[in-house]
């Protein structure tokens, strides 16, 4: 089942511009990941962020967590044309036999120079 | 460092043909192995993970199986493919726990 939502589904901006991205999800976590990937390629880990943190930033990346509303943010600062892909949200459950990550839809961002 | 192998890259099948799909994972050991499908412009959508050597939890009822006949290896197999059965099929690994997911670069299965 896909945990993960992201809104919105397409993103266009221009260089140097922002990028938000918006992910709910449904069920307790202990962590919520995100991920991007390019056209016709696999995922690539970019950040995770614990339930007991509020907001994580990585060079141009800022995440936050909002478990009370059970939601997730991804802001891109000063993007580029290069960081045009889709990027995914991913959220953790364990099952009988297992650990099983389920991503959202994903959001595609396109970033015209 | 870990590595992880997916191939073919692509792939084109008739309808009713059989399928294997092999992917392996190098570097590590005991890894959580998964498969996911991709249909386009459309998220992820978890088909089996497994645990470990024979271990297989499926995901969804369909026309594919998995089987992970070594540690380190991890097929998608189907007898009779189906047109739904086109997408792009991702395998991933996780260390045991571990949380990222390393993903192969998928291949994209065409059922004409």
């Amino acid at each position: 089942s896909q945990q993960g939502e992201e809104d919105p589904q397409a993103l266009s901006i221009q260089e140097g511009e922002n990028a938000t991205m918006n992910c709910s999800y449904k069920t307790s976590i202990n962590n919520l990941q995100w991920y991007r990937q390019n056209s016709g390629r696999g995922l690539v880990h970019l950040i995770l962020i614990r339930s007991n943190e509020r907001e994580k930033h990585s060079g141009r990346l800022r995440v936050t967590l909002d478990t009370s509303k059970k939601s997730s943010s991804l802001l891109i600062t000063a993007s580029r044309a290069a960081d045009t892909a889709s990027y995914f949200c991913a959220t953790g459950a364990s099952r009988n036999s297992g650990y099983a990550l389920n991503f959202g839809k994903g959001t595609s961002l396109l970033v015209t120079p | 460092s870990q590595t992880i192998h997916q191939w073919p890259a692509t792939l084109v099948q008739p309808v009713g043909s059989p399928l294997s799909l092999e992917c392996t994972v190098e570097g590590t050991s005991n890894p959580n192995l998964y498969w996911y499908r991709q249909a386009a412009g459309r998220g992820l959508q978890l088909l089996f993970y497994s645990v470990g050597i024979g271990q297989i939890s499926s995901e969804v009822p369909q026309n594919l199986s998995a089987s992970r006949p070594q540690d380190r290896q991890f097929i998608l197999s189907s007898k009779k493919l189906l047109l739904s059965d086109s997408g792009f099929y991702l395998c991933a690994w996780r260390p045991t726990g571990g949380t990222e997911a390393f993903f192969g670069q998928g291949t994209r299965l065409t059922v004409v």
